[in-house]
């Protein structure tokens, strides 16, 4: 079975400064698919990256930065230079897929609020 | 304009009423979901379909039904065994590209049952 731990509920910082939302996954499987989701107060899922379990390079896209390290089954998302309009409630999300028959495992969300 | 369409927004029933939420999607996705999100939780997976006329339970399947007789549409029909309905709910659609596969998601419906 598999499983996303995001253990910050809630996490609020003052504009411009840097925060890391921390995601731990579990999964027996050597092939898998994480992701990362944005949730605004709008309520649709945005979607922001996917990484392969044999992919741990590093990405960065704008503000946005991912660190994927598979000895600690973490996949983690940081924003550089916060902004108001980053407060959402953010999902990493697990799938070992099938090439067809693809499950999204979610974690809880962490709910980000950025103080102007 | 391409995209996946939840409607109503905001739904409101009786106790003991069905009640059935719309999806529909013009991205020519070949896989549709239906997701269950509550307050301070993550996402659960209620029924999934890869192809017209076939779907699969996902974790949370009990007082929900689903059809697929078009690639654009999954409609989840909310029965009144379903014990707490009250809930938002997502759907999703997704396409095998380059052996890649991403879930692209509704903006969802909110679900008030009283």
């Amino acid at each position: 079975a598999q499983k996303v731990t995001q253990a910050q509920t809630e996490i609020s910082v003052v504009e411009k400064e840097d925060v890391t939302l921390d995601c731990v996954y579990e999964t027996r499987d050597t092939t898998y698919y994480l992701f990362w989701y944005k949730q605004p107060p709008s309520g649709e899922l945005v979607f922001l990256i996917r990484r392969n379990s044999f992919d741990e390079q590093n990405e960065i896209s704008g503000r946005y930065s991912w660190n994927f390290q598979k000895s600690t089954s973490s996949f983690n998302f940081t924003i550089t230079a916060s902004q108001v309009v980053d407060s959402a409630v953010y999902f990493c999300a697990l799938s070992v897929s099938n090439f067809g028959n693809e499950k999204l495992t979610f974690g809880t969300g962490t709910r980000l609020t950025i103080i102007p | 304009d391409g995209g996946i369409t939840q409607s109503p927004k905001y739904l409101f029933r009786k106790e003991g009423q069905n009640v059935t939420l719309s999806c529909e999607q013009n991205l020519n996705h070949d896989a549709m979901y239906w997701y269950r999100q509550d307050p301070g939780q993550g996402l659960r997976l209620i029924y999934y379909s890869q192809i017209v006329n076939d779907f699969q339970k996902g974790d949370i399947a009990e007082g929900y039904s689903v059809s697929r007789e078009k690639k654009e549409s999954f409609p989840l029909t909310v029965t009144s065994a379903q014990k707490n309905p009250t809930a938002f709910y997502l759907c999703a659609s997704s396409i095998m590209f380059a052996g890649r596969r991403e879930q692209y998601f509704g903006p969802g419906t909110r679900l008030t049952v009283t």
